[in-house]
């Protein structure tokens, strides 16, 4: 499949554990974090977002924290699963520039 | 419904050719963003179209340009190709841009030799 990344940090869980990825945000203006999740050959896929005044939302097994006063957000996966393993993105919007501006990415690995 | 269409999935080319990439979105969706990947700088921000106009653009040389039709299918258009422009070139649409809920095509590989 596609290479997205060659030198991205990677974590590695095993199956059943909970994850939590990191991803240090450039932005304070912006007025959403999303977080991508993107398998070999496919585009990223929208995971969850936050507002930026919020600093907590929950999904379906997945837990986005926002800390405006370090400018870190994370997304914590529960009971993490096979089907998980992909590059995650964070990112950051603003409304008013119509652009989404994409982090680094983070390769996660579950290991059964 | 169908999804974000890209075309062509992969494409090679030779330095100085040009190159015009296609993307359809999904039904309804009026904007289209452009992405390059590459495993060096990551996903990179190249321009959105809403209503066929250009309402942001990245930081790219001006080899790099695009443009959107009535029916809100994206083109987008690199010239003088370098080999540092080979890159996977993704594209998303959402419905009105500025929406966090975007969605991605497949890609399009690139590569120039």
């Amino acid at each position: 499949g596609e290479s997205v990344g060659l030198h991205l940090p990677t974590l590695s869980v095993q199956e059943g554990d909970n994850s939590i990825i990191n991803c240090a945000y450039s932005n304070s203006a912006s007025d959403y974090f999303i977080w991508y999740k993107q398998e070999s050959g496919k585009g990223p896929q929208f995971i969850i977002d936050i507002r930026s005044n919020m600093d907590k939302r929950q999904g379906q097994r997945v837990t986005v924290l926002l800390n405006k006063t370090v400018k870190h957000l994370s997304l914590q996966i529960a009971a993490t699963q096979p089907g998980d393993s992909a590059v995650y993105f964070c990112a950051e919007l603003s409304l008013g520039g119509f652009k989404t501006i994409f982090g680094a990415g983070t390769r996660l690995f579950v290991k059964a | 419904k169908a999804g974000v269409t890209q075309t062509p999935r992969y494409l090679i080319k030779t330095r100085g050719q040009q190159v015009t990439l296609s993307c359809s979105p999904i039904s309804g969706h009026r904007s289209v963003s452009w992405y390059q990947q590459t495993p060096g700088q990551g996903l990179q921000f190249l321009f959105e179209y809403f209503s066929e106009t250009q309402r942001n653009k990245g930081n790219f040389p001006g080899r790099f340009s695009g443009r959107q039709f009535s029916n809100s299918r994206s083109e987008m258009n690199v010239s003088t190709l370098e080999l540092g422009d080979s890159a996977l070139y993704l594209c998303a649409s959402s419905l009105s841009g500025g929406h966090t809920e975007a969605f991605f095509g497949q890609g399009t590989r690139l590569t120039v030799v």
